[in-house]
């Protein structure tokens, strides 16, 4: 069965930095590309950032270029999302999701709160 | 980032027909797959239809996708209770190279 299960959301204040991982099963994970997806509170959803299976591609929203890392461990099977000059506009749910353009399979996300 | 434009709103019956509408360009559903998500109240987005009018396993045959040009359309027939909840659209855009989200539908049933 596949499971994807992030964690690392919490409360920052804004300027602040936080790391997201998803820890994934079920699934050989080296051999999918990874997206991350948020969602703002009562919104919609809005794409993040994606990586390829190796690592060596890597797009990004124009709302987090710059500010948001994405990487992954393979031998972990783990995907991250390095967050840094955090803003409230930041604050949302973070889903990780299995596929570059379509997410197969969606972890249940991590509320990351940026509030002063 | 939010160019593939969905109705806010859409209702029906049960039992009956509805549609979902999503409209973008020739640099996103005019040359890319499209995908539609089903949101449940306090759930995570599941994958509903693929490359158009594909069904992962599992999905009911109710659900069914197509496309025509620059847009693409969810239908579901034989609505139930169990569909209201929020669908969204999505295809990668070649211009911006990001994935578009649609602005999501919520589904009522009346």
């Amino acid at each position: 069965e596949v499971q994807l299960v992030e964690s690392g959301g919490g409360l920052v204040q804004p300027g602040g930095s936080l790391r997201l991982s998803c820890t994934a099963s079920g699934f050989t994970f080296s051999s999918y590309w990874m997206t991350w997806v948020r969602q703002a509170p009562g919104k919609g959803l809005e794409w993040v950032a994606n990586i390829k299976q190796d690592g060596s591609e890597k797009d990004y929203a124009d709302s987090v270029k710059g500010r948001f890392t994405i990487s992954r461990d393979n031998a972990k099977n783990s995907l991250y999302l390095q967050m840094n000059s955090l803003r409230a506009e930041d604050t949302a749910v973070y889903y990780c999701a299995r596929g570059r353009t379509t997410g197969e399979y969606w972890g249940q996300g991590t509320l990351v709160t940026v509030s002063s | 980032q939010s160019v593939l434009t969905q109705p806010p709103s859409a209702s029906g019956t049960p039992g009956q027909r509805v549609t979902i509408s999503c409209s973008g360009s020739s640099s996103n559903i005019g040359s890319n797959t499209v995908t539609w998500y089903q949101q449940l109240p306090g759930t995570a987005p599941k994958l509903l239809i693929y490359s158009h009018n594909l069904r992962p396993s599992g999905v009911p045959d109710r659900f069914s996708g197509s496309k025509s040009g620059t847009s693409a359309s969810l239908a579901i027939s034989g609505l139930q209770s169990e569909d209201e909840a929020d669908y969204y659209c999505a295809a990668w855009d070649d211009s911006l190279s990001v994935v578009l989200f649609g602005g999501g539908t919520k589904l009522t049933v009346l």
